[in-house]
This record gives structure tokens, C-alpha cells and sequence, in this order.
């Protein structure tokens, strides 16, 4: 299995600018994550998703952040208007939906820096 | 809700030194119990897990956790640590049972010096 996969790995945009992150979960798993990763703040989940549903998004930071999961294989970070203070790297994560395995597996994560 | 204190947030060894990393967690009941490694420049990476039984728990590359119930710990060990174990350690828990994420600590940042 090629594990979770995420792109962009870079992002360099100016404030203003729509950026979109993408993931692909494993294939199997039911749980898809997104995380956000700062020096200041450490591991931050933004949102989560279950099946496809989002779970809980209590997580986002504003109204600006929104996540879509239109299938099993794939969901989108979307941030519009980018702000400087968005800069970090984005995890995405997923794990099965087998009754107690919680092990989470990480994508390689997108570093967005904006200017 | 649950949370995870790791109270070092660098720490510096040389080489062959012993290493233990704090990692403290309030939650009432049974939980899980999870170490992730991040290498510079990669993604975080299971190290260890604690689900049941032995509370000492051994995992990849000579690390070891052992987990104390009345301590809410489950600190981080290795006995001889090496330049390449440089990178920086994610304590995490989650209730037995529950679909819910895992909840990490802030990290702690670990240099090896030769």
C-alpha cells in the first residue's frame, strides 16, 4: 500500500490567494483526519471525517477553512482567503474503522507557506 | 475532554546517553496510549502502542514505554541513543472503546550530539 498521500508537499502562495490541500487516505480505512502543525500551537486537529461524514469540525480555525470528503478515497483542505498566519504544515491521517484500532497513519504532510 | 502534557519541550543528549521523555495524560478511564516519532523534513511515524496487558511496552528501535495507571504516565525510554534518533516524540491517547482522534502532546524536540 502506498499509505496516505498528500499534495502539494509545498505550497508558496501570497495572502489573498485560494489554496487547496488534497489527501488520499489508505484504502479501507474509514477515518480521515486533518491536522495542522505550528512551532507555537504543535498538532492541532482541524476536522475529521467518518465514512465520508464530517464528524467533528470544532477544530477550524475560522470560516475561512472548510474540508470536503466527496468519497472514500479523497477529501480536500480548502483555505479562502489565505493569511500569512496560515503558514504550517498540513497532516492528513487515516485509520481503519475496525473496533478498537485507533492507530492513525500520517500523510507526509503539505509545508504551506503564505506570504 | 482528555489531554497530554510532555513537559520537555527540548531535549539535548549525546551520544550512547539514556533518554526518558515525560508524557502525562488526564483522562478518568481506560485509554490507549501511542508514541509517534517525526524525523526532520518527514511525518510522523508509530514508535510504540500501548493497548493492554504488560504496561511496559517495547517498540522499534529500542525504544520502550511503560505505562502507569497511577501516574497517568507513559513515559518514553531508551537506553542508549543514537545520532539518528534525533526528531521529535508526540505522546498520544485515546479512550478504549471510542472512535474518537487520538490527542497529542505538544512534542518534545530531541537533539543527539556526537
Amino acid at each position: 500500500d502506498a499509505g496516505v498521500i498528500q499534495s502539494p508537499r509545498h505550497e508558496v502562495t501570497e495572502m489573498g490567494q485560494e489554496v487547496t490541500l488534497r489527501c488520499k487516505p489508505i484504502s479501507g480505512h474509514d477515518y480521515l483526519f486533518w491536522y495542522r502543525q505550528t512551532m507555537m500551537r504543535g498538532l492541532e486537529l482541524l476536522i475529521y471525517f467518518n465514512n465520508n461524514v464530517p464528524i467533528d469540525d470544532s477544530g477550524m480555525p475560522e470560516d475561512r477553512f472548510s474540508a470536503k470528503m466527496p468519497n472514500a478515497s479523497f477529501s480536500t483542505l480548502k483555505i479562502q482567503p489565505s493569511e500569512p498566519r496560515d503558514s504550517a504544515v498540513y497532516f492528513c491521517a487515516s485509520r481503519p474503522g475496525l473496533a478498537g484500532v485507533n492507530e492513525q497513519f500520517f500523510g507526509p504532510g503539505t509545508r504551506l507557506t503564505v506570504l | 475532554a482528555q489531554s497530554v502534557s510532555q513537559h520537555n519541550h527540548h531535549v539535548i543528549l549525546s551520544e550512547a546517553a539514556s533518554l526518558e521523555l515525560g508524557c502525562n495524560y488526564s483522562y478518568g478511564g481506560t485509554v490507549n496510549l501511542f508514541w509517534y516519532v517525526q524525523y526532520p523534513g518527514q511525518h510522523l511515524q508509530l514508535l510504540l502502542k500501548y493497548f493492554s496487558g504488560d504496561p511496559l511496552v517495547k517498540g522499534i528501535k529500542g525504544f520502550e514505554a511503560e505505562f502507569i495507571k497511577s501516574k497517568f504516565s507513559f513515559n518514553l525510554r531508551k537506553p542508549s541513543v543514537q545520532w539518528s534518533d534525533t526528531a521529535e516524540y508526540f505522546c498520544a491517547v485515546t479512550p478504549v472503546g471510542g472512535n474518537t482522534p487520538l490527542v497529542f502532546g505538544k512534542g518534545t524536540r530531541l537533539s543527539v550530539i556526537a
